[in-house]
């Protein structure tokens, strides 16, 4: 059974860092494009960005709004995806989501359950 | 990259049939045939229901369906249930980048 558990959520002030971590399990994590997905307190849906696989180079996009700002990464050897947040803001408070994206596709077919940032004062 | 634009609501009764559009541009939705939709119920992850335009993956019924015509993707769902009552959100490839629309609340009467 594919399983995406993400971590390391919390409260922290604007300005601040955290990391957080996604663990994989049930499939290949290796073989995956892996994204992050946040979504502001009742608001829609926003990717975050993309780590590519090892074949692919293990390249990154970032949405424009985190560049520079955010970093993902990630851990073949521990099936574990990973996003750092820096220099963060009011406006990044959201609940944050891993996403499995398919093998030879550009869909998210698996999602984990999300972890929430709250970013204030 | 803009988000893409979705009704804020649509409603439909029992067995009815709904259709929720999804407008973009031709740097994603009328550049590519990569549109997914996505079900989010009130506290719960996203999930998949359609992916590259119009598949559907297993186990989702085949009440729904998607299409696409220049930079508008449609989902239609059909013989509306109670449990389909949800947000949905459509999502495009965009190049380097993935741009979801604002989100459909689905009221089923």
């Amino acid at each position: 059974e594919v399983q995406l558990v993400e971590s390391g959520g919390g409260l922290v002030q604007p300005g601040g860092s955290l990391r957080l971590s996604c663990a994989a399990s049930g499939f290949t994590f290796s073989d995956h494009y892996m994204d992050w997905v946040r979504q502001a307190p009742g608001k829609g849906l926003e990717w975050v960005g993309r780590t590519r696989n090892k074949a692919n180079s293990y390249t990154t996009e970032y949405a424009a709004s985190v560049k520079g700002r955010f970093t993902i990464s990630r851990d073949d050897s521990k099936n574990s995806l990973y996003l750092q947040m820096n220099s963060l803001k009011t406006e990044d408070t959201a609940v944050y989501y891993c996403a499995r994206v398919a093998v030879g596709a550009l869909h998210f077919d698996y999602w984990g359950q999300g972890t929430l940032v709250t970013v204030s004062s | 990259q803009s988000a893409l634009t979705q009704p804020r609501s649509v409603s439909g009764s029992p067995g009815q049939s709904v259709t929720i559009s999804c407008t973009g541009t031709s740097s994603d939705v009328g550049g590519y045939n990569y549109v997914s939709w996505y079900q989010q119920h009130p506290g719960k992850a996203p999930k998949l229901m359609i992916y590259d335009v119009s598949k559907r993956p297993s186990g989702v019924p085949d009440r729904f369906s998607g299409s696409k015509s220049g930079n508008t993707a449609s989902l239609t769902i059909s013989g509306l249930q109670a449990e389909d009552e949800a947000d949905y959100y459509c999502c495009s490839y965009a190049g380097s980048s993935v741009v979801f629309g604002g989100g459909t609340k689905l009221t089923v009467l």
